[in-house]
């Protein structure tokens, strides 16, 4: 049973660019969390999404962050116009459809995105 | 505001001894607590989740206390080993809006020598 799967694991991005970010869940899983991880910083919440629908997005940027988890596919994270404070490593993680709360999460190895 | 504090010192232990690790919590009222351990270059590794009910758990060499009066969680590797030198995660899930999303603490990176 694969894990949860990111990619890129790295991408490098020059300022104004686009970033999409793909994050697969466990086989199974309905709810996908994404995070933040900053440099010499804790992980930030940022979104958490079912399938076709964003549950809760208080953690994201009012601005050119955006999530999405359609019916088929990965979750995709979209960062337009990047800056170089978006560097940083990406997180995502997958709970079971049993019920969001006293789950733990399964995370994927992240995507490290620099910003130049 | 919702805090939550680890040390942000890195713990070095001798092996074989039990490490003790802390996380502090203030402005909120977590249903849940759990534990990761992360290495570099890596996602974070589930360990432990203790319900706000509950004052301990365990799991082979891993204990978790909570107190919810104190708000805070000791997390405890007993013999410890070089190989869990890593950095741990403290978590809290919960709240009245609460969507499973979990508020981290910065972490404590533990360092056990041979």
């Amino acid at each position: 049973n694969a894990g949860v799967m990111q990619n890129p694991r790295h991408l490098v991005r020059r300022r104004g660019q686009e970033a999409r970010l793909r994050c697969s869940p466990m086989k199974g899983h309905s709810h996908v969390y994404w995070y933040r991880q900053l440099p010499e910083e804790g992980l930030k919440f940022m979104v958490y999404l079912q399938k076709e629908n964003i549950i809760d997005e208080s953690g994201m940027p009012k601005e050119r962050f955006s999530a999405e988890f359609p019916k088929e596919g990965p979750s995709i994270l979209r960062i337009q116009q990047v800056v170089r404070g978006d560097s940083a490593a990406y997180f995502c993680a997958s709970s079971p459809p049993s019920g969001t709360r006293g789950n733990e999460q399964f995370f994927g190895p992240g995507t490290r995105l620099t910003v130049l | 505001s919702q805090k939550i504090e680890q040390n942000s010192e890195a713990l070095n232990i001798q092996e074989g001894k039990t490490a003790t690790l802390t996380c502090n919590y203030t402005n909120y009222s977590p249903a849940y607590l759990q534990w990761y351990r992360q290495d570099p270059g890596r996602g974070p590794v589930f360990l432990l989740l203790i319900r706000e009910n509950e004052k301990e758990k365990r799991k082979e060499r891993l204990k978790v206390t909570f107190d919810t009066t104190l708000k805070q969680s000791l997390f405890h590797i007993t013999a410890s080993q070089p190989a869990d030198s890593a950095t741990y995660l403290c978590a809290l899930e919960g709240g009245s809006s609460n969507t499973g999303k979990l508020i981290f603490g910065q972490g404590t990176t533990l360092q056990v020598k041979p």
